[in-house]
């Protein structure tokens, strides 16, 4: 009930794709989403996050899709640049949580 | 700077060692956290506290001691160090649990020997 999944384990995109991460939940009472990134020896910083009340939520080149019935929501890049090269984790919790289940991470690889 | 700083960045120690871990946040947050993320890079919360008080405590060694002097500092102490606990130790902070997110600090990497 606790779980959060993620796919892929690793993306390698092309500079200028679309880079899409999926992430799916059990447990129906989260209602809060936010996405993290991590670049190699640096901590995890909040990039983008999404309550249920909305579909979609995008902020610059990231867009959040949430799809509250199926319990999956995803993380699309466009115009992805190497620059994005890092680690995406999902993670889930209740608004106001102690703490979230994080996903267990997406290693993207962006080619120049 | 407004940020959460730990402090190792680096630990390399022998087994049956104990060592420190410190973490300071100046964000005015009132909950702070130890999450551990092994070498699959999975993130696991291992304790939380709010306001200088235990609210979280998973499934973590007794060995594991953590201490909140106040709430602006989360420490961590572990005993008799074993291989398996190396790993990249996190601390984050939050205000109200996780209505705004983490903001997680740049980690310490333990290295057991």
């Amino acid at each position: 009930q606790q779980q959060v999944k993620q796919s892929p384990q690793s993306l390698i995109v092309q500079k200028g794709g679309i880079s899409i991460i999926n992430c799916a939940y059990e447990n129906t009472a989260f209602d809060y989403f936010p996405w993290y990134q991590q670049f190699p020896g640096k901590g995890p910083a909040l990039l983008i996050a999404i309550r249920p009340d909305v579909s979609e939520k995008k902020e610059g080149r990231f867009t959040i899709s949430f799809n509250k019935s199926a319990k999956q929501f995803s993380l699309h890049i466009m115009d992805s640049q190497p620059g994005d090269s890092a680690t995406y984790f999902c993670a889930a919790s209740l608004s106001y949580g102690q703490n979230f289940v994080f996903g267990p991470g997406t290693r993207l690889s962006v080619l120049p | 700077d407004t940020a959460v700083s730990q402090t190792p960045k680096y630990l390399v120690t022998q087994m049956g060692n104990d060592k420190s871990i410190k973490c300071e946040q100046n964000l005015g947050h009132d909950t702070m956290y130890w999450y551990k993320q092994d070498s699959k890079k999975f993130l696991k919360i291992m304790f939380s506290y709010n306001n200088k008080e235990l609210i979280i405590n998973e499934t973590v060694p007794n060995r594991f001691s953590p201490k909140s002097p106040d709430k602006a500092h989360l420490n961590l102490h572990i005993n008799s160090l074993e291989l398996g606990d190396s790993a990249v130790y996190f601390c984050a902070s939050s205000q109200g649990g996780t209505a705004y997110g983490y903001t997680f600090g740049s980690g310490t990497r333990l290295t057991v020997v």
